[in-house]
């Protein structure tokens, strides 16, 4: 079954604490994504994968970093978290005809 | 750069009234469309897309949407709501013009609809 995971799907952590989410997609896409939802904002991408060992910025990209060092994972990386980034997190893996398959979500909560 | 407006954050409808949601994109280059579906509590699902053709794309469950170019719009609609429409709704484009920098989502529409 085509999928895309992430771990973990709840987090509470405090100001400052490393944390990594991780994503994981099983359909041998190139091009991964990630996203941020907030209430009114709809989803803002944060940093994108075109390929093995490619990343850029999203639109959001402050406080946040990335890694792909094979083509099924991208984790998303705070490097120390802020209360400003309590939000959804979305991974999409995104096809050759541009249609995104999104995991379950990460809610984060940062005190 | 691309944005995305959606025309409505909250619409309430009673079952069987019909659905039109609107979606605006602000930069008139190459582009593909997608409409995509959250139900409360689940990630985004795929309703319909657009990348070239036939303007008028039908989904799944019987949602449709039109894209016209000359309004840089890509409206979706439903002759007939359920309950279980019930959901929020967001338009996206990618631009190929800045590709991968600008896949851009809409700010969503809450779509609630009374049994």
């Amino acid at each position: 079954e085509a999928q895309v995971t992430q771990n973990p799907r709840y987090l509470i952590t405090v100001t400052g604490k490393k944390l990594t989410v991780t994503c994981s997609q099983n359909m041998n896409h190139e091009y991964m994504s990630w996203y941020r939802q907030d209430p009114g904002l709809g989803l803002r991408q944060i940093y994108y994968s075109m390929n093995v060992e490619v990343t850029d910025k999203g639109d959001v990209p402050e406080g946040y970093k990335v890694s792909r060092k094979e083509k099924r994972n991208f984790p998303l990386i705070l490097e120390s978290p802020s209360p400003n980034q309590t939000s959804l997190y979305f991974c999409a893996s995104i096809a050759s005809d541009n249609e995104q398959f999104f995991g379950p979500g990460t809610r984060l909560t940062v005190l | 750069a691309q944005s995305v407006s959606q025309h409505n954050h909250h619409v309430i409808l009673s079952e069987a009234a019909s659905l039109e949601l609107g979606c605006n994109y602000s930069y008139g280059g190459t582009v593909n469309l997608f409409w995509y579906v959250q139900y409360p509590g689940q990630h985004l699902q795929l309703l319909l897309k657009y990348f070239s053709g036939d303007p008028l794309v039908k989904g799944i469950k019987g949602f449709e949407a039109e894209f016209i170019k000359s309004k840089f719009s890509f409206n979706l609609r439903k002759p007939s709501v359920q309950w279980s429409d019930t959901a929020e709704y967001f338009c996206a484009v990618i631009d190929f013009d800045n590709y991968g920098q600008n896949f851009v989502f809409g700010p969503g529409t809450r779509l609630s609809v009374l049994p």
